[in-house]
């Protein structure tokens, strides 16, 4: 079975700083590794996914994220953060598709990201 | 804005009762996913449909069901309402399982049971 862990339920941040939201993963076989973010009395949005390819990909909003196969890590960047990055972020991981088999998404707990001002 | 849509917003109904949770998928998206969010839970897959067909089922209860309509939209019935059943319930959609490809959420239907 697939799992994703996201050892920090909470991480504080100053504005204009660098930011790193980690997220580790289980899966077998290559994984799908995605970044979504979730505002106050909303749905999830689609931030960034990994698929394959460069380990470094970027995605909505100047975030990036770093896929390291060897530490199963898929960390969320940015390299400034804003106050209104503050929300609610989830990494979810997918097993790569068998023919047309179950594709829906495991996720982590959360961690809550706070900008400071 | 996703491009899907749930309906209701909120809904409140007590314990033994049975509801209904709709959604719209995005424009031109085959498949449909539900997903509960809860405090202890977290984010879990319930379960999947893709062009009106079950396709796939995660931490669903027996208690509740699915089905796909051929204008894709989907339904998720909830019946014998436990107290513990209170929750976020999210649906997403994306182009077609099997692929790469993101799935987007809707806004969800916060179900709250007395």
């Amino acid at each position: 079975a697939q799992s994703v862990a996201q050892p920090e339920d909470q991480v504080n941040v100053a504005e204009g700083n660098p930011l790193t939201v980690k997220c580790t993963y289980s899966v077998s076989g290559n994984p799908y590794l995605f970044w979504y973010v979730q505002y106050p009395n909303r749905g999830l949005q689609f931030l960034l996914k990994y698929i394959t390819g460069d380990n470094l990909v970027k995605g909505s909003y100047g975030f990036e994220a770093e896929f390291n196969k060897s530490q199963t890590s898929f960390h969320l960047k940015k390299p400034s953060a804003l106050v209104s990055d503050s929300a609610l972020y989830f990494c979810a991981v997918r097993a790569p598709p068998k023919g047309g088999g179950a594709d829906g998404l495991t996720f982590g707990k959360g961690t809550h990201l706070i900008i400071q001002p | 804005d996703s491009g899907v849509t749930q309906t209701p917003k909120h809904l409140i109904t007590a314990t033994g009762q049975r509801v209904t949770l709709r959604c719209s998928p995005r424009s031109g998206d085959l498949s449909v996913y539900w997903y509960q969010q809860s405090l202890d839970q977290g984010l879990q897959f319930l379960i999947q449909y893709y062009n009106g067909e079950e396709r796939a089922k995660g931490n669903i209860l027996e208690r509740f069901s699915a089905q796909q309509f051929p204008d894709l939209h989907s339904e998720l019935n909830l019946s014998s309402l436990e107290l513990g059943d209170s929750a976020l319930y999210f649906c997403a959609s994306s182009v077609t399982p099997g692929r790469a490809y993101e799935q987007y959420f809707g806004p969800g239907t916060r179900l709250t049971v007395t």
